[in-house]
């Protein structure tokens, strides 16, 4: 069975601060992808990044970067120079087929003025 | 092109109603998945479906819940005789093909609290 877990249910920070979430998974599976939401307030979600189990690049994609790590079956994510507008509930998820999303339970980041 | 549709986009029901939650998919789009979104809880699978197919329910409570995604017309979740704890974000995603780099595009979701 396959468990996606976030460690952190909050996160509060100050505009500008840098802020790590962290992801850990489970599966036995070889071939595997990982995947990030973001859901804002207004509630939709939001894709991310994905990211398949052969590709242990790092990813930078403006303030955001995610460090995919095997070796512990980690994949975070990191927001530099926090806004406001990145408050938001953030979620990782694993998928071992073709179709089916494992999510973890969320971290709720908070950006204060 | 029109994102992943669902309505309503809040529905209230007393115990004992029916909800039907519907998803029109992109255009494009023949598979459909639905999440069920608990309160301070991650999205959890329910049901993957293909026009006129159901390919994978194993998600989805085996009484008062049934989903459908007819040849014409949106998708279909249906939960007869609503409880309490039935209420939740119900979000619909659908892609283009099944396979290792099928992305799901999600909906706004349809938030259903039962009375």
């Amino acid at each position: 069975a396959q468990k996606v877990t976030q460690a952190q249910t909050e996160i509060s920070v100050v505009e500008k601060e840098d802020v790590t979430l962290d992801c850990v998974y489970e599966t036995r599976d070889t071939t595997y992808y990982l995947f990030w939401y973001k859901q804002p307030p207004s509630g939709e979600l939001v894709f991310l990044i994905r990211r398949n189990s052969f590709d242990e690049q790092n990813e930078i994609s403006g303030r955001y970067s995610w460090n995919f790590q095997k070796s512990t079956s980690s994949f975070n994510f990191t927001i530099t120079a926090s806004q406001v507008v990145d408050s938001a509930v953030y979620f990782c998820a694993l998928r071992i087929n073709d179709y089916k999303l494992s999510f973890g339970a969320g971290t709720t980041v908070t950006v204060r003025a | 092109n029109a994102g992943v549709m669902q309505n309503p986009r809040h529905l209230v029901r007393r115990r004992g109603q029916e909800a039907r939650l519907r998803c029109s998919p992109m255009k494009g789009h023949s598979h459909v998945y639905w999440y069920r979104q608990l309160p301070e809880e991650g999205l959890k699978f329910m049901v993957y479906l293909q026009k006129e197919n159901i390919i994978d329910e194993s998600g989805m409570p085996k009484e008062r819940f049934s989903a459908e995604f007819p040849k014409e017309g949106p998708s279909i979740l249906r939960i007869q005789q609503v409880v309490r704890g039935d209420s939740a974000a119900y979000f619909c995603a659908s892609s283009p093909i099944r396979g290792s780099y099928n992305e799901q595009f999600f909906g706004p979701g349809t938030r259903l609290t039962v009375l």
